[in-house]
């Protein structure tokens, strides 16, 4: 496609259930981040990938977050056992290098009961 | 680690004026890249500009511009000739090799363009 697609863009939840949230970056860019972002809030960073290079997970705020990037393209985010301060926008992004733009996704909307 | 901070919550601005947001950063190294994003009601994020830190000239994109002073550690956004449509959230943000070239974003900025 022409941008990052994320999916659901909307997805609801009671506490407690897992979730998944699947990023489709832009063909051939080998960055991938994934932000969350709270209501009224800025980008919270969570999880970032380059290239075949271990990812960056510095900001997973729980062990109960996790992602993988499967063939170097799709992102999924999963989320465990959700919380209800899981509730936020969850954002994916890719680049193509370095010091480029990040094109990102329209977020997926989690909101856990 | 790499910080931005964005001291100005929400900021009013008259249609057609220009205005200034600001940003600061820190970082230790020598190489790094400074981003303005626009976030409008929608929450899609728009790229708006770049500016490498070895750029000898400011940054310009149309009605945006950004204001780069190595020595202070800013980069300020400059909107001029102002627009409703301009009214959203704004964010600065720094990305860096040391950093692992991980994208850091300040707080944000709520800009509001009255008519």
């Amino acid at each position: 496609g022409a941008g990052v697609s994320q999916s659901p863009s909307n997805k609801v939840t009671e506490k407690g259930k897992d979730v998944e949230l699947r990023c489709d970056p832009i063909s051939g860019h080998t960055a991938l981040y994934w932000y969350r972002q709270s209501l009224g809030q800025g980008l919270e960073f969570l999880i970032y990938f380059q290239g075949n290079s271990a990812p960056d997970k510095s900001g997973l705020p729980s062990d109960r977050f996790s992602a993988e990037r499967t063939g170097g393209s799709v992102s999924t985010l999963t989320i465990q056992r959700t919380q209800q301060e899981d509730s936020a926008v969850y954002l994916c992004a890719s680049r193509e290098g370095v010091n480029e733009k990040l094109f990102f996704g329209s977020g997926t909307q989690l909101s856990v009961l | 680690a790499q910080k931005i901070t964005q001291t100005q919550p929400g900021m009013f601005v008259q249609e057609k004026e220009a205005v200034t947001l600001d940003c600061t950063y820190d970082t230790s190294d020598p190489s790094y890249g400074l981003f303005w994003y626009k976030q409008p009601s929608s929450g899609e994020m728009i790229f708006l500009i770049y500016q490498g830190s070895y750029d000898q000239q400011n940054a310009t994109e149309g009605r945006y511009s950004l204001n780069f002073q190595k020595a202070r550690k800013s980069a300020n956004l400059v909107i001029s000739a102002s627009q409703l449509g301009d009214s959203a959230m704004y964010f600065c943000a720094m990305s860096s090799p040391r950093a692992g070239n991980m994208l850091t974003f300040g707080g944000g900025t709520r800009l509001m363009v009255k008519p």
